[in-house]
């Protein structure tokens, strides 16, 4: 099956520093990644989707300076914590969604997830 | 406005006996449901999916799934649990909100399969 690579699988930082997530489709061209944030014990929750080319479409509360998404490729989007504090320790995910088939009648393909650790 | 219920922080089930996960969904239109399972600090694997076609749907691992609409439930079914299938599981209806689809999940359910 289609594979998503995340990287890197965890991460730990100075509080102030910012950090880059990866998001790789390793087997077929993602026209749509999405970023979730899972806090411990607690469901996904969708920070933002991204289009290749285009600005991120972010939801409603996730600050767009905060978190950087960017998708400059078919195969490739980044997360970027800015000035990480804390509080923004989570494990964060990707996902992508293949190009055939159109919108959402298929599966989605999820990353591996990268466990953030701010100190 | 789409939304998922799993009504179940947890289910405990002995090995070797049948095993449901419920979910149910509010959604206009038909609805789009997926099934999804997390292992400790992994991402999401794909177990199964309804879009249309007959209610019960099979899927990844022995799993299966039964849509019904007049109940608008999605529940997840295995006849014989392993305690490899000890995870969490995620429910999923498809939304569309900002002018894009994407999935809105429900809470997740924990499953305990115990030998």
């Amino acid at each position: 099956g289609a594979v998503v690579s995340q990287h890197p699988s965890w991460v730990i930082c100075k509080s102030g520093t910012s950090v880059k997530i990866e998001c790789r489709s390793l087997d077929f061209q993602a026209t749509t990644m999405f970023w979730y944030r899972q806090f411990p014990k607690q469901s996904l929750m969708l920070m933002a989707t991204s289009n290749e080319g285009s600005k991120a479409t972010y939801e409603q509360g996730v600050e767009k300076d905060k978190f950087l998404i960017n998708h400059a490729s078919l195969t490739l989007s980044t997360l970027t914590v800015t000035s990480a504090h804390p509080e923004d320790s989570s494990f964060y995910i990707c996902s992508a969604m293949g190009l055939a088939g159109g919108g959402l009648t298929g599966e989605l393909f999820f990353g591996e997830g990268s466990r953030l650790t701010v100190l | 406005a789409q939304s998922v219920a799993q009504p179940e922080d947890q289910v405990n089930v002995a090995e070797g006996n049948p095993l449901t996960v419920k979910c149910t969904y509010s959604v206009s239109g038909n609805p789009y449901l997926f099934w999804y399972v997390q292992y400790p600090n992994r991402g999401l694997q794909f177990l199964l999916k309804y879009i249309t076609g007959d209610n019960l749907v099979k899927g990844s691992y022995g799993f299966e799934a039964e849509f019904n609409k007049s109940q608008t439930s999605f529940h997840l079914k295995k006849p014989s649990a392993l305690v490899s299938d000890s995870a969490l599981y995620f429910c999923a209806v498809r939304g569309f909100s900002g002018g894009y689809n994407k999935l809105i999940f429900g809470a997740g359910t924990r499953l305990a399969v115990h030998p």
